[in-house]
């Protein structure tokens, strides 16, 4: 299957820091990328869709000003955990969708455990 | 919006039994259905995917089913070995949502050796 990569792959940071996290499709292009949060033990929440040359759209409940997403090419996406916080604590995994036309399939980068003090 | 359920979220089979996982959707537009595989701490990856023009797909010890009546879908893994030992995600995507994928809450198989 097709290769998602994300880094870096783990992050600690002071309170109040910001923190960026990039995902990227090594061997197709992706004009959409996905990104989740998962808490220990529990299923993948989807945060937002990060579309390419356009704005991310956000789910309920998640603050766009807090979480920012850039989609700069079709290869890489990026969010921003800007003023993190300890509540803010969790493991982000992106993931990219590969539609080539014959397939149509999202595949998940091995994702970033972030850690703030 | 769309709603997955799935059951049991805790499975144990002894090694070599099979074992079934069983999702429920709420969005009759859904017509793409995955399931993933996520080791501890790693990333999820896809297993097997059905859509909706079939009824059952299969490979190796994966099987997958799907009930667009009733709104189901299934895994089965038969001959399980200590290695499918992780969680399972189901997930549903509808055409005209976005691409994206809504995933169920996961279930724990334990693969006991």
């Amino acid at each position: 299957g097709a290769v998602v990569s994300q880094h870096p792959s783990w992050v600690i940071c002071k309170s109040g820091t910001s923190v960026k996290i990039e995902c990227r499709s090594l061997d197709f292009q992706a004009t959409t990328m996905f990104w989740y949060r998962q808490f220990p033990k529990q299923s993948l929440m989807l945060m937002a869709t990060s579309n390419e040359g356009s704005k991310a759209t956000y789910e309920q409940g998640v603050e766009k000003d807090k979480f920012l997403i850039n989609h700069a090419s079709l290869t890489l996406s990026t969010l921003t955990v800007t003023s993190a916080h300890p509540e803010d604590s969790s493991f982000y995994i992106c993931s990219a969708r590969e539609n080539s036309g014959i397939t149509d399939t999202q595949y998940f980068g091995p994702g970033t455990r972030l850690t703030v003090l | 919006g769309e709603n997955v359920e799935q059951h049991p979220s805790t499975l144990s089979v002894q090694e070599g039994d099979s074992a079934v996982i069983k999702c429920t959707y709420s969005d009759s537009a859904s017509n793409y259905f995955p399931w993933y595989k996520q080791e501890l701490g790693k990333r999820p990856q896809l297993i097997i995917d059905i859509r909706s023009n079939v009824g059952e797909k299969k490979d190796q010890r994966i099987a997958v089913t799907l009930n667009k009546t009733a709104k189901h879908f299934s895994l089965h893994i038969t001959e399980t070995q200590p290695e499918d030992s992780a969680v399972y995600f189901c997930a549903a995507r509808a055409y005209n949502a976005g691409n994206m994928l809504t995933f169920g809450g996961g279930t724990r198989l334990m693969v006991k050796p």
